[in-house]
């Protein structure tokens, strides 16, 4: 079964441009989310989507937002890059259902911000 | 506001031996709990995970305890191998974060051989 799907793995960008991060989930999973992980802090949540609708938002500002197409991909974009968006992007997938399940986390995508 | 918090930043443990990992959370409303193990250059892979109706869950060579009254929870595993050295997050939601799973910061683990 295949995994978390993440593109691109790595990725350098300068201030002031924008960037598109993809994320394919797990076949079957409907809930994907987002997480931003810098040294010391560890994961910081950024939003969950579900069933093409954003479900739970974290405390980051306007310029990182997302999307989630009809086959549950997802999409994260930020704008307007600053020097500390450098990090290591990471999506999750899992399933919904009766019992509470894990995410399972695909391999990430390393921003750099020059 | 840091709501999952893993005091120890390393653990070193001889193979082997017994490899203790400890988290503590304060939102009294988590009620589901996660271990994860992280290799470099990898994303976190999910180990165990414990529901608030437990106070204990074993997988193999991993026993996870919550102790719910103390807002604690620790991953135990035995023995150790040298294959179990990484980075360990813990991870808690609750009920009244639908599926936002708060991270500690982590623990390196060192397994000596």
């Amino acid at each position: 079964k295949a995994g978390v799907t993440q593109t691109p793995r790595y990725l350098i960008k300068t201030r002031g441009q924008q960037v598109t991060l993809s994320c394919s989930p797990i076949s079957g999973h409907r809930s994907v989310s987002w997480y931003q992980q810098t040294p010391g802090q560890g994961l910081q949540f950024l939003f969950e989507y579900f069933s093409e609708t954003q479900r739970n938002k974290g405390n980051f500002p306007g310029r990182f937002s997302g999307r989630q197409f009809s086959n549950s991909r997802s999409e994260m974009n930020v704008s307007t890059l600053e020097l500390g968006d450098s990090a290591l992007y990471l999506c999750a997938s899992s399933l919904e259902g009766q019992v509470r399940q894990p995410q399972h986390f695909g391999d990430g995508t390393r921003l750099s911000i020059l | 506001d840091q709501q999952v918090k893993q005091n120890s930043p390393s653990l070193s443990v001889q193979e082997g031996r017994i490899s203790i990992l400890n988290c503590d959370y304060t939102n009294s409303m988590f009620d589901y709990f996660l271990w994860y193990k992280k290799y470099p250059a990898e994303g976190p892979t999910f180990l165990i995970s414990i529901s608030s109706i437990k106070d204990k869950n074993e997988d193999g060579r991993f026993t996870v305890f919550l102790n719910k009254s103390a807002k604690h929870l620790s991953l135990h595993i035995v023995p150790s191998q040298p294959g179990d050295s990484a980075v360990y997050f813990c991870a808690a939601s609750g009920t009244n974060t639908g599926n936002q799973f708060y991270f500690g910061t982590g623990t390196s683990l060192t397994v000596i051989p």
